[in-house]
């Protein structure tokens, strides 16, 4: 699967829009593009996933760019709930549907 | 929907003694599990797949005679670290893939905290 690359860190405030990048520039043509947020001591929470379209659901946006090298994570109104874990994955049948998480970008939501 | 549970959320053990740990998926069927550990400040890895009726698929590097992996029904696949010692203390984490869409995506129970005295 592709490697991604996200930020270590960054801080949003309650209220506004959270982007979160990340950047996939070896991702091939079958590869999903998955975000998971994982809330302390908790299990890893899905988000959303995309191919190539810009998706939507009651958690967040997905803006992949027409190259598919970078996508962004849209939390519209964070709340201090978001604060959290947030990976970026690249998956792909050839790898068995596997899930391979990296460092992702610890959210801080301030008041 | 897209539940998954584990049991037991935490277990403490006596070194040498073997811990069994649930994952089940309430309102969907997965042929397919996952089994991740995560030790503290780091992120999740993947110990193996666990396939319905079949073996289960290690990663390299974990042990198959310790990590003993069951998938014996379509809901339930569990995790049994047998001969535990300290370094086995950690955050253990199942997913049940589920078919939706066109894709399968990962669902993930809410861990087991396992600490070997």
């Amino acid at each position: 699967d592709a490697k991604t690359t996200q930020p270590p860190s960054m801080d949003c405030a309650e209220g506004r829009a959270a982007n979160l990048p990340c950047n996939h520039s070896t991702i091939s043509g079958n590869e999903y593009v998955y975000w998971y947020r994982q809330i302390h001591s908790q299990g890893p929470q899905y988000i959303i996933h995309g191919l190539k379209n810009n998706e939507t659901n009651e958690m967040a946006s997905l803006i992949i760019t027409e190259d598919r090298k970078s996508s962004t994570l849209i939390l519209p109104h964070a709340t201090l709930r978001d604060t959290a874990v947030y990976y970026c994955i690249v998956r792909g049948k050839a790898a068995g549907n596997k899930l391979t998480f990296g460092g992702g970008t610890r959210v801080l939501v301030k008041p | 929907g897209a539940v998954v549970s584990q049991h037991p959320s935490w277990v403490i053990c006596k070194s040498g003694t073997s811990v069994k740990i649930e994952c089940r998926s309430l309102d969907f069927q997965a042929t397919t599990m996952f089994w991740y550990r995560q030790f503290p400040k780091q992120s999740l890895m993947l110990m193996a797949t666990s396939n319905e009726g079949s073996k289960a698929t290690y990663e390299q590097g974990v042990e198959k005679d310790k990590f003993l992996i069951n998938h014996a029904s379509l809901t339930l696949s569990t995790l049994t670290v047998t001969s535990a010692h300290p370094e086995d203390s950690s955050f253990y984490i199942c997913s049940a893939q589920r078919l939706a869409g066109g894709t399968d995506t990962q669902y993930f129970g809410p861990g087991t905290r396992l600490t070997v005295l």
